[in-house]
Order: C-alpha cells, then sequence, then structure tokens
C-alpha cells in the first residue's frame, strides 16, 4: 500500500523555537509539496520539489524553508516559530506529469 | 494563483437525501481532481476528470467537469452518514505540476 508518512501527529513549541517537520514517501515520487491547512482558507502551498535539491516557492513560503536531500523525504523548517504559524500542515507526493496527490496524515502544529 | 471556488461551504442534510456540490473557477484546467478529507486525517482522492464533459461514477458519486475545464460537480445520491467529510476539489494546468485547491465543502449527513 502507498504511503506518505508524517513524522508527527500532533506538535507543540515555542515561540521563536527552530521547528522541523519530516515528511517520507514510498512511492518513489518525484515531486513533493508542503502544505498548510487553515479553516476558511483552504489547503495553500508552502514549496514545492520537483527533484533531489530541487525546490520552489509556493504561494506562503514567508516563515519557512524546506530541505529534499533525498527523493524520499522532505523536510519543512521553521526557522524561528510565530503564534501565526499555528495550523494542521499537509505533506504530499505526486509522479510528475501526473497531478493526483497523496497526502499524509498531517501534522497538527501549535505554537504557544 | 488562480483561485478555485467551492459551494456551499457547509451542507447538512438527512441520510437519505440527495445533494450536489459545485467548484468554480475562471480559469481552464488541465484536469480536475476530488479529495475527502475526515477529521485530523490528510485528503484522499477520489476521482480525476480530464475531458470537457466527462463524467465519472463511482458508486453514488457522480463527478462532472464543466463541458469548458473551468468548472465541476460532484453529486451524491441517497446519502449516508459514512459520506461526512471535508470535499476538495483541485485542478492543475497544463504543464504546471502544482495543484490549486478549492476552499472546501463540509458534508454532515445526519442519521
Amino acid at each position: 500500500d502507498v504511503k506518505v508518512t508524517q513524522s508527527s501527529r500532533y506538535l507543540v513549541k515555542r515561540t521563536g523555537e527552530k521547528v522541523f517537520l519530516e515528511c517520507v514517501q514510498d512511492m518513489d515520487h518525484e515531486n513533493m509539496f508542503w502544505y498548510r491547512q487553515d479553516p476558511g482558507l483552504g489547503l495553500r502551498l508552502i514549496y514545492f520539489s520537483y527533484d533531489v535539491k530541487m525546490k520552489e516557492k509556493g504561494d506562503i513560503p514567508e516563515g519557512y524553508s524546506v530541505s529534499r536531500e533525498k527523493k524520499e523525504r522532505f523536510s519543512l523548517i521553521l526557522e524561528s516559530a510565530s503564534t501565526n504559524q499555528t495550523s494542521m500542515y499537509l505533506c504530499a507526493s505526486s509522479p510528475i506529469s501526473h497531478p493526483e496527490a497523496f497526502f499524509g496524515q498531517g501534522t497538527r502544529l501549535t505554537v504557544v | 494563483t488562480q483561485l478555485l471556488e467551492q459551494s456551499p461551504q457547509f451542507l447538512s442534510i438527512q441520510e437519505g437525501e440527495n445533494l450536489t456540490v459545485y467548484c468554480n473557477s475562471s480559469s481552464v484546467f488541465s484536469s480536475l481532481q476530488w479529495y475527502r478529507q475526515e477529521p485530523g486525517e490528510g485528503p484522499v482522492l477520489l476521482v480525476t476528470v480530464v475531458t470537457g464533459g466527462e463524467v465519472k461514477k463511482l458508486k453514488r458519486l457522480t463527478f462532472q467537469f464543466g463541458d469548458a475545464r473551468k468548472d465541476s460537480s460532484l453529486h451524491i445520491t441517497a446519502a449516508q452518514p459514512g459520506d461526512t467529510g471535508l470535499y476538495l476539489c483541485a485542478g492543475d494546468h497544463f504543464g504546471n505540476e502544482k495543484l490549486t485547491f478549492g476552499t472546501g465543502t463540509r458534508l454532515t449527513i445526519i442519521p
């Protein structure tokens, strides 16, 4: 069964902390994505990677960075967490030239 | 980013009733997907429609892609409590690997 796995279901972090969200996929997909989901705003793309070490900004990259050192792993980094980054974070992957996305279970991050 | 507007935003109906939710945009999409998301989980793909005017059926769910490839609808017949969830549409543009997601319809089926 194909899988996208996010390292944590729930996280609570303090303002100013550096936060790492990890995502691993076992489908050999080229594309990986990080979204955040907030009520009334839908899914908003933070960053996108189409290959190892390649990344592209999404719609809301401010305050975030990403790392993709291996094909199967895509990390989202909050350099200095702030309360407005409290959200549900979703990782997804897709094969190249096929738009259907496979999602992880999500990480609910609370910044206090 | 081209927006996808979904309506209604919230829908609560009795078990056994029929319903339709809509996904509209001013831009043309290469294809459009529908996802369902349950609380605390990630979205799960239901269907992809590719051709303008295309109709796909998945048991009691019927998906249609508009002739102009700018909109889509999801019709559920004889809704059941298991249909409860957040329904998201998403579209991609030709040659672009990124998806644009709709705002979502939160559906509640009352037993």
